[in-house]
């Protein structure tokens, strides 16, 4: 069975204290893996998609990374404003659907 | 500006009442999503819409009804069947591989 797995479930970091994010899968066949931000109470916001392993994106103090069995997201000297819970969701080839980890709810302490 | 909008955002239902949450996408994409989630537990699919006048059901379909007439609405319709409808439910739209999610409706039955 597909299945995204993504940990910890809650990190709690001080501001300027870099780390990472795992998202780890098991699928046939990836097409593609995405990383999202959703604040409380919102939608999830659009960060990064990944195709392929080795490939890496980033974005401010966010770069994500991608293997063939798990991604992560490493947050560089992160600020109170990047608290939020990361989401990840992967498709597999032949099918447009996705399946979606449980999340990480980040909190960034000043 | 170009976007996903769902309405409204905070919906109350009595129990056996069949309520219907709207989305309107003008990102000109041809694909349309539904989602449901719940504290604790990934987005879980509830219909998705590849085309107009074409939808199939997710993963958790039971309850619920949509419609695909204008590339721009993708309507949800909860009925009086789905026993656990309170849930913030969201809806999303997919250019090539990469969804983008609407701001959310929170349903709470009372």
């Amino acid at each position: 069975e597909d299945q995204v797995t993504q940990s910890p479930e809650a990190l709690r970091l001080q501001e300027g204290e870099s780390s990472s994010l795992n998202c780890s899968y098991t699928v046939s066949g990836l097409r593609g893996l995405f990383w999202y931000r959703q604040d409380p109470g919102k939608g999830p916001e659009f960060l990064f998609t990944l195709y392929s392993a080795g490939e890496e994106k980033e974005k401010e103090r966010l770069k994500a990374t991608l293997t063939k069995k798990e991604s992560f997201l490493h947050i560089t000297a992160p600020k109170p404003e990047d608290s939020a819970t990361y989401l990840c969701a992967v498709t597999t080839s032949g099918t447009y659907k996705y399946i979606f980890g449980t999340g990480t709810r980040l909190k960034v302490l000043a | 500006d170009g976007g996903i909008t769902q309405s409204p955002k905070y919906l109350f239902r009595k129990e056996g009442q069949n309520v219907t949450l709207s989305c309107e996408q003008n990102l000109n994409h041809d694909a349309m999503y539904w989602y449901r989630q719940d504290p604790g537990q990934g987005l879980r699919l509830i219909y998705y819409s590849q085309i107009v006048n074409d939808f199939q059901k997710g993963d958790i379909a039971e309850g619920y009804s949509v419609s695909r007439e204008k590339k721009e609405s993708f309507p949800l319709t909860v009925t009086s069947a789905q026993k656990n409808p309170t849930a913030f439910y969201l809806c999303a739209s997919r250019q090539t591989d990469t969804q983008y999610f609407g701001p959310g409706t929170r349903l709470t039955v009372l």
